[in-house]
């Protein structure tokens, strides 16, 4: 089975400046994909970033980027320049990649603050 | 991204009595979706996976006469609680997959259920 761990329950930043959030996952697939979800007070789930395992090239999306390592399982998120609407629940999630109709398994999530 | 609408978004009923949450895919198909359940400051827990034209697939622990999961089309499942009681007060989240190459799961926006 496969397990997501974020180490880090809570997290803060200074408005302007970085922040990256850690998970680890465990898998002895070679095919499946990876995410990070933003979960703001409003609860709804939206898509941060997405990650294909066999992609060697770190997916990036405007001020969000991640480091991924395969070899060490580990799919870090880097937010650069932080605003107070990054102020949320982040959960890290795999995701098996037979046919995309496989569940999420999620980590426990990260609470970010985001300090003017 | 995809668009996964939630129906109620809300909703307060006497304990005894059923109550059923839509979930529609707006903008695309889904075979498959999914039903997931949050607990207050938690990750999301899976309760079922919904094929549509075969019966759900629950997870270990969750009650299928209880949790009733109808995907009578590819682009609507829903979830029925019956003889609802004050412990499955919780917040639901569905979700649907996106397929053919760009494997990813949207979520709707959750449906806060109390049951008093």
């Amino acid at each position: 089975a496969q397990t997501v761990t974020q180490s880090q329950p809570e997290m803060s930043v200074q408005e302007a400046e970085t922040v990256t959030l850690s998970c680890t996952y465990d898998t002895s697939e070679s095919n499946y994909y990876l995410f990070w979800y933003k979960q703001p007070p409003s609860r709804q789930m939206i898509l941060v970033i997405r990650q294909e395992a066999y992609k060697q090239q770190n997916a990036t999306e405007n001020r969000f980027s991640v480091n991924f390592q395969k070899a060490a399982k580990s799919f870090s998120l880097k937010i650069s320049d932080s605003q107070l609407g990054d102020t949320a629940m982040y959960f890290c999630a795999f995701m098996l990649g037979n046919s995309g109709n496989t569940p999420l398994v999620f980590g426990k999530g990260t609470r970010l603050s985001v300090i003017a | 991204g995809a668009v996964v609408s939630q129906h109620p978004s809300r909703v307060i009923c006497k304990s005894g009595t059923s109550v059923k949450i839509e979930c529609r895919s707006l903008d695309f198909q889904a075979t498959t979706m999914f039903w997931y359940r949050q607990f207050p400051k938690k990750s999301l827990m899976l309760m079922a996976t919904s094929n549509e034209g075969s019966k759900a697939t629950y997870e270990q622990g969750v009650e299928k006469d209880k949790f009733l999961i109808n995907h009578a089309s590819l682009t609507l499942s829903t979830l029925t609680v019956t003889s609802a009681h004050p412990e499955d007060s919780s917040f639901y989240i569905c979700s649907a997959s996106v397929t053919s190459g760009r494997e990813t799961q949207y979520f709707g926006p959750g449906t806060r259920l109390l049951v008093l």
